[in-house]
């Protein structure tokens, strides 16, 4: 199975900073490398797959990129409604797994 | 509007069996891969399980290999979860999610995920 590493695993930051999360996977992923953000009692929600493309109506300001093993979610002008948990998933091989998940705190 | 509702979760003793259901609705079912992910309390997203569009594919997380079935009813546009030989670490929200692409295979990110249904396995 491939495993996903993200960090950091939390981060403290204020609203209209800049936030980056990594995401490493143990073996290559290629582009097949997908970011969702879960707000507390929700369910998740798709954010961004094939490593930066953006889905339809999620906001300019998160933006994805990397390829390979090494990938990253950046959060330009961080908004009160980001704060949230974050997970990448591979969508490369099965079983389709999880990082452990960014916490993103104020 | 895409619509996930998941049910028949509760509390189960070890060794006992579950069935989840999900029920879809707002958009062509029998087009789209379904998927079972799971989270424990306070804990990550696991996924669980897998099945194409046409059921040619299933696909089980090791830690569920064995005892868990999936299915999928496409005249019913439901998706179900089996789960046999039920353990404590079983313990979870189990979500009912919708592969992002039309046809195709399970190597798909998930584009919509139901509110999920609590499974708690304890003596």
């Amino acid at each position: 199975d491939i495993q996903l590493t993200q960090s950091p695993s939390s981060l403290s930051a204020s609203v209209g900073d800049r936030v980056t999360i990594t995401c490493r996977a143990s073996q290559t992923v290629s582009r097949y490398l997908n970011w969702y953000q879960q707000s507390p009692g929700k369910a998740p929600k798709l954010l961004i797959y094939a490593s930066f493309t953006l889905r339809s109506g999620v906001p300019s300001r998160f933006s994805g990129s990397g390829s390979g093993t090494d990938f990253t979610l950046t959060i330009n002008s961080l908004q009160i409604e980001d704060f949230a948990t974050y997970y990448c998933q591979q969508s490369y091989s099965i079983p389709l797994t999880f990082g452990g998940g960014t916490r993103v705190e104020i | 509007e895409v619509q996930l509702v998941e049910s028949g979760g509760g509390l189960v003793q070890p060794g006992r069996t579950l069935r989840l259901s999900c029920a879809a609705s707002g958009f062509t079912f029998d087009n789209f891969a379904m998927f079972w992910v799971r989270q424990a309390p306070g804990k990550g997203l696991e996924w669980v399980s897998g099945v194409t569009w046409n059921s040619g594919e299933i696909a089980y997380a090791d830690s569920v290999k064995g005892r868990f079935i999936i299915s999928r009813d496409n005249s019913k546009n439901s998706l179900y979860l089996q789960m046999n030989s039920l353990r404590p670490e079983d313990t979870a929200v189990y979500y009912c999610t919708k592969g992002a692409h039309p046809v195709g295979g399970l190597i798909v990110p998930s584009d919509h995920w139901g509110q999920g249904t609590l499974v708690t396995v304890s003596s």
